[in-house]
């Protein structure tokens, strides 16, 4: 059973689309995040979500917009696309505060290939 | 703007051999450090972390070690093992900030 899915795995589509991710997870978790590793290869988070509530926005294009329909779900809307959106997009989900495990771990996904063209 | 920084893209060790890995963080209101390992086509899974009132955190082959005068951190592995083979990240938190990431560096263990 995996924790932190996300699909698709790989996306390629033409600049200019408008295209979605989703994430799904099964931790009974809050709070999600959305991070993006660029072609830097650093890991940056985008949006973070608490009980489908937005509570981190790192000032990202508003050609962004992330959607969670319920806790366990937090979906990622690109608007067209550009070039510069290519990069793998994590999605991720730390335990809440209190339990056992440390909060600043991440249970991530696995990702989701973006290539635009 | 990087706050977090590993500055050797890829690192190759013989098996059996004592991995080091490297990490330079900027921001002096850092107070808990971790790092992960990401195998090809899996995201990162958290390893080992380290909060600043410590200076080492051992966990099995896995040794952390931090340096807050320096602003430096290393990840000591021994024995290498083949399935050590992955991108480690080390990432930090702190201050206002949330989990901040390092660029990663890529370890290669020969047999």
């Amino acid at each position: 059973d995996t924790a932190v899915s996300q699909t698709p795995k790989y996306l390629v589509t033409q600049m200019g689309n408008d295209k979605s991710i989703k994430c799904e997870q099964n931790l009974g978790h809050d709070t999600m995040y959305w991070y993006k590793q660029d072609s830097k290869k650093f890991l940056k988070i985008m949006f973070s979500y608490n009980n489908k509530e937005l509570i981190i926005n790192e000032t990202v294009p508003n050609r962004f917009s992330p959607k969670s329909p319920d806790k366990a779900h937090l979906n990622l809307h690109i608007n067209s696309l550009e070039l510069g959106d290519s990069a793998v997009y994590f999605c991720a989900s730390p335990p809440p505060p209190g339990t056992s495990g440390i909060q600043e771990t991440q249970y991530f996904g696995p990702g989701t290939r973006l290539l635009v063209l | 703007d990087q706050q977090v920084k590993q500055n050797s893209p890829s690192l190759s060790v013989q098996e059996g051999r004592i991995s080091i890995l490297n990490c330079d963080y900027t921001n002096s209101m850092f107070d808990y450090f971790l790092w992960y390992k990401k195998y090809p086509a899996e995201g990162p899974t958290f390893l080992i972390s380290i909060s600043s009132i410590k200076d080492k955190n051992e966990d099995g082959r896995f040794t952390v070690f931090l340096n807050k005068s320096a602003k430096h951190l290393s990840l000591h592995i021994v024995p290498s093992q083949p399935g050590d083979s992955a991108v480690y990240f080390c990432a930090a938190i702190g201050g206002a900030q949330k989990l901040v990431f390092g660029q990663g560096t890529r370890l290669t263990i020969n047999p």
